[in-house]
C-alpha cells in the first residue's frame, strides 16, 4: 500500500519569490513519483516525474524537485513565481510494476496563492 | 478531440437517482482511468480499462458504481441509487501505453451533487 502527505494545504507567495511544496510518501515497494497541476476550471497537468536516474529533475514551467529516497520526499521549487502559478498542486505515487503500477495514489493537495 | 472530454460538465441528482458519466478519451489511448475527487481531498483511483478489459476495478467504493469501455475507446461510469456520499468531482484520464504510470491526460471532470 502507498500513501502521501502533503504537508501543506495552502501557500500564500508573493510573485517573484521562490515556493517549495512538500511532499512525503510511504510505500512497502518501489515508486515513481509525480508532481501534477491543477488550473481551475481544468484538468489535472503533469509537471514532472521521477522514474529513475538524476535525483533532482526538472519539469514544465520553471519547476523542479528532489528525490530524497532516504527521507522519503519529493518537494517541489520555484525559484520565482509568476500569478499564473497560482493552483492546486498534487504530489503523487504509483508503484512500479503490477497492479501498484497502473494507478496513481495522490496527496491531499496544496493550493499555491500568488499575491501581486 | 485534442484532448479527453467528460460530459456532463455538471450533474445534480436526487437520492437514489441513476448517472451516467461519460469520457471520450483521447483517440488511440489505451489506457483509460476514472478517479474520484471529494471536496477539498486528492483524486482517488476508481478503475483501470486496458482497451475493452476492465483490469482493475478495487478502488469502486460499492457495487452500485459500474463502470464499461465496450469498444476500447468511450467509457461510461455508471452510479445506481446514489446517496449524498457519492458527491464528488469524477475525473477520467487516458494514457497512450498500457500501463498507468506514464503520463496521463485528465479530462476537466464531471461535477455531481447529489441532493
Amino acid at each position: 500500500a502507498q500513501s502521501v502527505t502533503q504537508l501543506d494545504s495552502q501557500v500564500p507567495v508573493f510573485e517573484e519569490a521562490p515556493v517549495e511544496l512538500r511532499c512525503n510518501y510511504s510505500s512497502s515497494v518501489s515508486v515513481y513519483l509525480f508532481w501534477y497541476v491543477q488550473y481551475p476550471n481544468q484538468g489535472l497537468q503533469l509537471l514532472l516525474k521521477y522514474l529513475s536516474g538524476s535525483t533532482l529533475v526538472k519539469g514544465i514551467n520553471g519547476f523542479e524537485a528532489e528525490f530524497n529516497k532516504s527521507q522519503t520526499s519529493f518537494h517541489l521549487r520555484k525559484p520565482s513565481v509568476h500569478i499564473s502559478d497560482t493552483a492546486e498542486y498534487f504530489c503523487a505515487v504509483s508503484g512500479k510494476t503490477g497492479a501498484a503500477g497502473n494507478k496513481l495514489t495522490f496527496g491531499g493537495g496544496t493550493r499555491v496563492l500568488v499575491k501581486p | 478531440g485534442a484532448g479527453v472530454s467528460q460530459s456532463p460538465r455538471y450533474k445534480v441528482a436526487k437520492r437514489g437517482q441513476d448517472v451516467a458519466l461519460r469520457c471520450d478519451p483521447i483517440s488511440g489511448h489505451v489506457s483509460l482511468f476514472w478517479y474520484q475527487q471529494a471536496l477539498g481531498q486528492g483524486p482517488e483511483f476508481l478503475t483501470y480499462f486496458q482497451n475493452e478489459a476492465q483490469l482493475d476495478k478495487s478502488g469502486l467504493p460499492s457495487d452500485r458504481f459500474f463502470a464499461e469501455r465496450p469498444e476500447g475507446s468511450v467509457s461510461t461510469l455508471k452510479i445506481q441509487r446514489t446517496q449524498q456520499e457519492d458527491s464528488a468531482v469524477y475525473l477520467c484520464a487516458s494514457s497512450p501505453r498500457g500501463t498507468g504510470n506514464e503520463k496521463l491526460f485528465f479530462g476537466s471532470g464531471t461535477q455531481l451533487s447529489v441532493l
